[in-house]
């Protein structure tokens, strides 16, 4: 079965400080990657996601998230918080034609 | 809005009581799923459907029914559910399943309590 893991479930951090999501899955081969957040209240939206070429992905809202195949991780970065991104964010990976695995999520709160 | 929609919103039942979870897409989308999400667990997968035809049944209580009656929509009859079944169940939706092409669209979600 696919296994995807999130670690550091519970992330605080100041405004303006740099996030860093970690994402490590267990399958080798052609992966697709996704992250997606989900706002309180809210509706699960994708952020950004992967399926070939560059490794360094660019998403929404200042997201990026880098895809490296030799650790299995794909790990989620923003420079700068704001207070508008508290909330919690999924990995998710698909190989080939099977479904989407998520993690468990990263539950942030952005102090302001 | 994301082009899911879920209704309704909140939903408060008995065990005894028997309710409906409504899911409705105008994507355009032809694969369908139910997922469940409970605090501090994985998304847990449901059910499936594509093209109207259920391709999974992820080992789910039968007290869950789904129904799919076209393409976009999808229901969950509920019925002498358990506490433990309180979650947030979510709907979403995607070109097909098994295809990747561009992720799944979510619902907002029907925030679940059984007492």
């Amino acid at each position: 079965a696919q296994s995807v893991s999130q670690h550091n479930h519970h992330v605080i951090l100041s405004e303006a400080a740099s996030l860093e999501l970690g994402c490590n899955y267990s399958y080798g081969g052609t992966v697709n990657l996704f992250w997606y957040v989900q706002y309180p209240g809210q509706h699960l939206q994708l952020l950004l996601k992967y399926f070939s070429g560059d490794p360094l992905v660019k998403g929404i809202k200042g997201f990026e998230a880098e895809f490296i195949k030799s650790k299995f991780s794909f790990n989620l970065r923003k420079p700068s918080v704001q207070w508008s991104d508290t909330a919690e964010y999924f990995c998710a990976v698909a190989k080939g034609n099977n479904r989407l695995a998520f993690g468990k999520g990263n539950q942030v709160v952005v102090i302001p | 809005e994301t082009g899911v929609t879920q209704t309704p919103r909140h939903l408060v039942m008995g065990m005894t009581n028997k309710k409906s979870l409504k899911c409705e897409q105008h994507l355009g989308h032809n694969a369908m799923y139910w997922y469940k999400q409970s605090a501090k667990k994985p998304l847990e997968l449901m059910f499936v459907y594509n093209f109207k035809e259920q391709t999974e049944n992820n080992s789910v209580p039968s007290r869950f029914s789904p129904e799919c009656p076209n393409s976009s929509h999808l229901f969950l009859h509920l019925h002498t559910l358990q506490p433990e079944d309180s979650a947030l169940y979510l709907c979403a939706s995607s070109p097909r399943d098994r295809g990747m092409d561009g992720g799944y669209t979510f619902g907002s979600g029907t925030r679940l309590t059984v007492v």
